[in-house]
């Protein structure tokens, strides 16, 4: 079972807004910032967010990552057909010593 | 910007050891603000960090509690690349192992690795 708790799966039309939550602990995103990964089918895992809410250069402003207490949130505004994807939250666990994953979402754009 | 070329893929037999390397360009292994990770996906774990190594003044690292015993990861400053030690694999073992730099900013695109007898 992963550390962190995430949807498996989430679904939206194209244009919608959908939301993928990730949940941990005091250990971990309560006390560290949240990355999200995309992972395209068949490819590596890629930055999508870093430090809660920042985007690397290139990604979209239609994501956005948010934070609050030991939960985070990522948004996906004007979905596309290019979004679907799996998505993974991530966070330093302190008591652990490790990155810490979620299990994953599932994003189907119906 | 940072790429990760990570060494090709094999197949090992149960109890053997996994090595992988990865070479970085766009940066210095030896780098006091970067930390070089190990991570692996299965269907069964998902995605699963294993280890870092990085510098700062001398060099440091963490492993996962899961693989401790059997894990080692060195930096080799001569050819900027670390690497992946994993010793006795089980077929537990088989995943796609991923080399990624920083808090997980740059990401290899992946080695399967397969554990068979």
């Amino acid at each position: 079972q992963s550390v962190l708790t995430q949807p498996p799966s989430a679904s939206g039309t194209p244009g919608q807004r959908v939301t993928i939550s990730c949940s941990g602990s005091n250990s971990n995103i309560g006390r560290n910032t949240v990355n999200w990964h995309q992972q395209l089918p068949g490819t590596a895992p890629k930055l999508l967010i870093y430090g809660n809410n920042q985007r690397p250069s290139g990604v979209p402003d239609r994501f956005s990552g948010s934070k609050s207490g030991t939960s985070a949130s990522l948004a996906i505004s004007g979905l596309q057909s290019e979004d679907e994807a799996d998505y993974y939250c991530a966070a330093w666990d302190d008591n652990l010593k490790a990155w810490v994953f979620g299990g994953g979402t599932k994003l189907t754009v119906l | 910007q940072v790429q990760l070329q990570q060494s090709s893929p094999g197949l090992l037999k149960p109890s053997q050891t996994l090595s992988l390397t990865c070479a970085i360009s766009g940066d210095s292994v030896s780098s006091k603000s970067a930390s070089w990770n190990w991570i692996r996906q299965s269907p069964s774990r998902g995605l699963e960090w294993l280890g870092r190594t990085y510098y700062r003044s001398k060099w440091y690292n963490d492993y996962a509690v899961s693989v401790k015993s059997r894990i080692t990861i060195n930096p080799d400053t001569p050819k900027n690349q670390f690497s992946l030690q994993l010793n006795s694999v089980t077929p537990e073992d088989t995943a796609v192992y991923y080399c990624a730099a920083y808090d997980l900013y740059y990401w290899g695109l992946g080695t399967l690795v397969t554990v068979s007898s």
